[in-house]
């Protein structure tokens, strides 16, 4: 168990909807990042968020939004879905001076 | 500069055997390596993970090997088991000042154990 709860385990949407991702991490934990990973590649970071504000940000457009609540519980927003969103996001609690990821089990996001 | 190349894309290793699985990178300020295992339809768990000052770290039957000046690192994984079957992922952060904890992660090794 990483410690990290997702919700929800799966979703489908159509072109253009928007979606909200949720994610916990275990209590006590303030380090909260995101990661989309399309079918068969590797993860690709999106954000981190530190006690409630932005630290990081990847490469992806103004579509994606996220915040971090006072219980360092997290939601990852896309506005405008594309096909291209369809993959599964990955949110991560980071843990010790390495910052270690551990990942929770994940979003299956299908756009059709 | 901010990518990392992981090979083979396939592994296919007899019970018993050891398997290898290669990266490397470009950027010198990469300090943090670490290697997740993901099985399907589930996140990625932190295997093994390495810091640039050391050559090697060993795991039970998971050992990272580090070569700092070649920009490389490998994982091997002894004595493999049908169990090890999944998908293997190299990564990198730099650590750094914010230490936002972004890894960058190579393209994944699907290794298959035989019986």
């Amino acid at each position: 168990d990483a410690g990290v709860t997702q919700s929800p385990t799966h979703l489908i949407k159509t072109r253009g909807q928007h979606v909200t991702l949720r994610c916990s991490p275990i209590s006590g934990h303030k380090s909260v990042s995101w990661y989309q990973q399309v079918l068969g590649q590797g993860p690709q970071f999106i954000f981190q968020y530190y006690e409630k504000e932005e630290r990081g940000r990847g490469n992806f457009p103004d579509r994606f939004s996220a915040r971090q609540f006072p219980n360092y519980s997290s939601e990852l927003n896309v506005n405008a879905l594309l096909l291209g969103d369809s993959a599964l996001y990955l949110c991560a609690r980071g843990q010790g001076p390495n910052n270690e990821q551990f990942f929770g089990p994940g979003t299956r996001l299908t756009v059709l | 500069q901010q990518q990392v190349k992981q090979s083979p894309q396939s592994l296919i290793v007899q019970k018993g055997g050891i398997s290898i699985i290669n990266c490397a990178y470009e950027n010198t300020a990469f300090d943090y390596f670490p290697w997740y295992q993901q099985f399907p339809g589930k996140g990625p768990a932190l295997l093994i993970a390495i810091r640039p000052d050391v050559s090697e770290k060993k795991e039970g039957r998971f050992t990272i090997s580090f070569n700092k000046s070649a920009k490389q690192f490998s994982l091997h994984i002894m004595d493999s088991q049908p169990g090890d079957s999944a998908t293997y992922f190299c990564a990198a952060s730099e650590r750094g000042s914010g230490n936002t904890g972004k890894l960058i992660f190579g393209q994944g090794t699907t290794l298959q154990v035989k019986p």
